[in-house]
């Protein structure tokens, strides 16, 4: 089953720009996470957002969670082209596994 | 160890034949989880283990499939008969305690390949 959609699908941008990438979700959650994919390698975990939280930071990333609307915004600050990776949305469906959506592949230009 | 350590990094076995991939999870960590990832497609569950036991096998696609984790650390993820269909990168995932608590710490993946 797939909880999470994110979108866009695909964001280009230039380096130093700002990028937010959406996730939607459809069943009540806990717990919602984002992780970063390089091409061909493991995800790595970003941050992790409770059902009680509206927003967390991390560097230069910022998280923020809307249960009303059950949707959730990574957004990345003065991208650089290392932050080049899929980004994928990842919630629990008030159980013990973390589904995954489809993912946003972001492309920072030099 | 320090990371997740997924063993072998390639697979490329022919159809029909039977696989093994090997997951060891970070020193400590009770929960760990299998998943499956198509080209351009998210994760997809395939099993969670707490502990020595599956605590939810519901991802698994079919009883070709079956995983173990006998002491609790180094789980085995076994495919017979495979398909061509069964090609994908198989991701391993820990985490300190299970239920959807903490972020997983993945893998580097399997990448099966079926001709």
């Amino acid at each position: 089953s797939q909880q999470g959609e994110e979108d866009p699908q695909a964001l280009s941008i230039q380096e130093g720009e700002n990028a937010t990438m959406n996730c939607s979700y459809k069943t009540s959650i806990n717990n919602l996470q984002w992780y970063r994919q390089n091409s061909g390698r493991g995800l790595v975990h970003l941050i992790l957002i409770r059902s009680n939280e509206r927003e967390k930071h991390s560097g230069r990333l910022r998280v923020t969670l809307d249960t009303s609307k059950k949707s959730s915004s990574l957004l990345i600050t003065a991208s650089r082209a290392a932050d080049t990776a899929s980004y994928f949305c990842a919630t629990d469906e008030g159980g013990q596994n973390f589904v995954f959506g489809p993912g946003t592949r972001l492309s920072v230009l030099p | 160890g320090a990371g997740v350590s997924q063993t072998p990094s390639n697979k490329v076995t022919e159809k029909g034949k039977y696989v093994e991939l090997r997951c060891d999870p970070i020193s400590g960590h009770t929960a760990l989880y299998w998943y499956r990832q198509s080209l351009g497609q998210g994760p997809e569950f395939l099993i969670y283990f707490q502990g020595t036991g599956a605590a939810d096998d519901s991802g698994l696609p079919n009883d070709r499939f079956f995983a173990v984790r006998p002491e609790g650390s180094v789980s085995t993820l076994k495919i017979q008969r495979t398909e061509r269909g069964d090609s994908a990168v198989y991701l391993c995932a820990s985490s300190l305690t299970g239920g959807a608590t903490y972020g997983y710490t993945f893998g580097s993946g399997t990448r099966l390949t079926v001709v």
